[in-house]
């Protein structure tokens, strides 16, 4: 079945630090990647989405993704948070036979000034 | 950018009663809408996938005669939470989708359901 993992349940970071939250998906076919981030209070956001092309794909807010199929990953990076940051991130999967998006557990990211 | 808009955002009522929760699409045509449940500290579980026009598709272990979901317009979808019990209690969260190819599900604010 088609699963999605991240690894990092929580996150702490000072601000200026740089990010990166692990995402890897279980299915063999072609996928379609995103994140989506929820700030406080709330509804989910779209970061950024992956369909094809270039792996490396730049979102808002200066956030960035890359696509590694051979690693079934697709982790979430950003050179330098900001208190703002502090959110909660969830990566998400569709898988193209069934057309669900299917989310991983969620990484809430907790950012210090 | 694409707003859904989801109402109430908080309901409190009593156990056996039904509540119904709104999806809109404010600014776009929503030929699907998607209804998910998220239990706290927990990710998005989704409970069933409608498409304008026709049933609804259920996830495996959601019961349909409990929660019941109409998408009888391209920018209305409803969740009926029939005879609800204490553990119905849960966020639930709509998100919709156009029919244009490559598009992401945009999501609404959630409702927080609250069985007594």
């Amino acid at each position: 079945a088609q699963s999605v993992s991240q690894h990092n349940h929580h996150v702490i970071l000072s601000e200026a630090a740089s990010l990166e939250l692990g995402c890897n998906y279980s299915y063999g076919g072609t996928v379609n990647l995103f994140w989506y981030v929820q700030y406080p209070g709330q509804h989910l956001q779209l970061l950024l989405k992956y369909f094809s092309g270039d792996p490396l794909v730049k979102g808002i807010k200066g956030f960035e993704a890359e696509f590694i199929k051979s690693k079934f990953s697709f982790n979430l990076r950003k050179p330098s948070v900001q208190w703002s940051d502090t959110a909660e991130y969830f990566c998400a999967v569709k898988a193209s036979n069934t057309g669900k998006l299917i989310f991983g557990q969620g990484t809430t990211l907790q950012v210090k000034p | 950018g694409a707003v859904v808009s989801q109402h109430p955002s908080w309901v409190i009522c009593k156990s056996g009663t039904s509540v119904k929760i709104e999806c809109r699409s404010l600014d776009f045509q929503a030929t699907t809408m998607f209804w998910y449940r998220q239990f706290p500290k927990q990710s998005l579980m989704l409970m069933a996938t409608s498409n304008e026009g026709s049933k609804a598709t259920y996830e495996q272990g959601v019961e349909k005669d409990k929660f019941l979901i109409n998408h009888a317009s391209l920018t209305l979808s409803t969740l009926t939470v029939t005879s609800a019990h204490p553990e119905d209690s849960s966020f639930y969260i709509c998100s919709a989708r156009d029919g244009r190819a490559h598009q992401p599900q945009h999501f609404g604010d959630g409702t927080r359901l609250s069985i007594l």
